[in-house]
């Protein structure tokens, strides 16, 4: 088990350029997580996959945000034309699929939109 | 929909105080609850859980008791360290609904030598 990792670990970009992030899930998981923070608040649920397929979006995904895992493994987060407002940190998280699943999350990326 | 509410830090504490977090939730179904800490410079860390009513999760001497009468899940500890200084999160999740987390907003916890 070596953990959810996440690449990169910051990120620095000027609004209008578009930016993907990577989540490298725990190898036998199933389903994986994304998840928005900012600073002070909780995390918010973004969007998630049980193995390549995208079961559920989050209204706080807008047509900008798109998430992919094309063979049930890592998943990216193409964040299009970013704004001012997509800074944040964006933690990935992923699960075995049983009922009462543990989600256990990676270091996240720190976006700052300039 | 589900929410959770949780009481606002920052609380600061000496070592060896009584630590407690409220945590009230709100949720559509059954849920499972959760808390969840943040280290300084690190990531979320699951910290304990219980999935049903007058279940008992407890982990690195926290305690937190799924309270179905008054919604609550609230975090204890008895005596805590300068290491237990962190950000806590209480969450939920509803099977059904996927099993996506819903977080509180987060407590910030300091504790002071």
């Amino acid at each position: 088990d070596t953990g959810v990792s996440q690449d990169p670990r910051h990120k620095i970009t000027k609004r209008g350029q578009n930016v993907t992030f990577r989540c490298d899930p725990i190898s036998e998981h199933n389903r994986l997580y994304w998840y928005r923070q900012t600073l002070g608040q909780g995390p918010e649920f973004l969007t998630y996959f049980q193995n390549e397929a995208q079961l559920e979006k989050s209204r706080l995904l807008s047509d900008r945000f798109s998430a992919e895992r094309p063979k049930g493994s890592f998943s990216t987060l193409e964040i299009q034309r970013t704004e001012q407002g997509d800074s944040a940190m964006y933690l990935c998280a992923s699960s075995r699929d049983s009922s009462y699943n543990e989600q256990f999350f990676g270091p996240g990326t720190r976006l700052t939109v300039l | 929909g589900n929410s959770v509410t949780q009481m606002e830090g920052p609380v600061t504490l000496s070592e060896e105080a009584f630590l407690t977090i409220n945590c009230t939730y709100t949720a559509t179904g059954y849920p499972s609850l959760f808390w969840y800490v943040q280290y300084p410079g690190e990531g979320l860390q699951l910290l304990l859980k219980a999935t049903k009513a007058d279940d008992k999760g407890s982990n690195k001497g926290f305690e937190a008791t799924y309270r179905k009468e008054t919604t609550s899940f609230h975090l204890e500890k008895g005596s805590v360290q300068v290491s237990d200084s962190a950000v806590y999160f209480c969450a939920l999740t509803i099977g059904a609904a996927g099993n996506k987390l819903t977080f509180g907003g987060g407590t910030r916890v300091l504790v002071k030598p």
